[in-house]
C-alpha cells in the first residue's frame, strides 16, 4: 500500500545547530514529494517540493530536501535551525491524484 | 482578502447540535478538499471537489456532510457528531483536481462534547 512515513515524532534541536528531517515513502512508482510546514494555529505552508531532475531541492526560509531513490527517501534539511523553526513538518507524496500526508516530525528549538 | 480562510477558527459542540464549517478561497481554484487532523495521525482527506461536484469521498460517516455551492465556496455540515470526530478541520485548494500544489487554510479546531 501507498505510504509515508516519518520515523521521529519530536525532534528538539539548539538554536543555530543543524537540522535533518527524515521522510520515507513506499510507492510503486516514484511520486511527487513535498515537504510542508505548520505552525501552530495555522494550516499548512509548502517548503519545497520535488517533481523530477536535480534531486536536491531548495525551498523557502532556507531549507532544502534530497531525493534517494536507492533508500526511497526525502529528508528536509536546514544548516542552522532559528527559534522561528519551532512548528510541525509534514512530508507528503502525490501520485495519481492521490495526495498522502505523513504523520508529522514536531520541531522544538532551544534556545 | 487573499487566500485561504476558515470559520470559525474554533468550535465547540455538543453530540446533538448542527453547526457548519466555511472554507472559502481567494485564489481562483477550481479544487477544493476537506482534511481531517487528529494528534500524531497524518492528514485524513475526506472530500475533494472539482469544479462544484463531488468528485471524492474517503468513507467518511454521514454525519458529516459537504456542500460546494461554488468554486470559491465550500462548507462541512456537521449533525449528531462523536467524541472522536474532536480535530482540527483544514480545507484546502488548488488550481485543479490533477494540481498537486495544493494552498491551506489555518483550519477550525473542533471540539466534540
Amino acid at each position: 500500500a501507498q505510504s509515508v512515513t516519518q520515523p521521529d515524532i519530536h525532534i528538539t534541536v539548539s538554536e543555530g545547530a543543524s537540522l535533518e528531517l527524515r521522510c520515507n515513502y513506499s510507492y510503486g512508482a516514484t511520486p511527487y514529494l513535498f515537504w510542508y510546514v505548520q505552525s501552530p494555529g495555522q494550516g499548512l505552508q509548502l517548503l519545497l517540493k520535488y517533481f523530477s531532475g536535480d534531486t536536491l531541492v531548495q525551498g523557502i526560509k532556507g531549507f532544502e530536501a534530497e531525493f534517494k531513490r536507492s533508500q526511497s527517501s526525502f529528508n528536509l534539511r536546514k544548516p542552522s535551525v532559528h527559534w522561528s523553526d519551532a512548528a510541525e513538518y509534514f512530508c507528503a507524496a502525490y501520485n495519481n491524484n492521490d495526495m498522502r500526508f505523513g504523520a508529522g516530525t514536531r520541531l522544538t528549538v532551544k534556545p | 482578502e487573499t487566500g485561504v480562510t476558515q470559520t470559525p477558527r474554533h468550535l465547540v459542540m455538543g453530540m446533538t447540535n448542527k453547526k457548519s464549517l466555511k472554507c472559502e478561497q481567494h485564489l481562483g481554484h477550481n479544487a477544493m478538499y476537506w482534511y481531517k487532523q487528529s494528534a500524531k495521525k497524518p492528514l485524513e482527506l475526506m472530500f475533494v471537489y472539482s469544479l462544484e461536484e463531488r468528485v471524492e469521498n474517503n468513507s467518511v460517516p454521514s454525519r458529516f456532510s459537504p456542500e460546494c455551492p461554488n468554486s470559491s465556496h465550500l462548507f462541512l455540515h456537521l449533525h449528531t457528531l462523536q467524541p472522536e470526530d474532536s480535530a482540527l478541520y483544514l480545507c484546502a485548494s488548488s488550481q485543479d483536481r490533477g494540481s498537486y500544489e495544493q494552498y491551506f487554510g489555518p483550519g477550525t479546531r473542533l471540539t466534540v462534547t
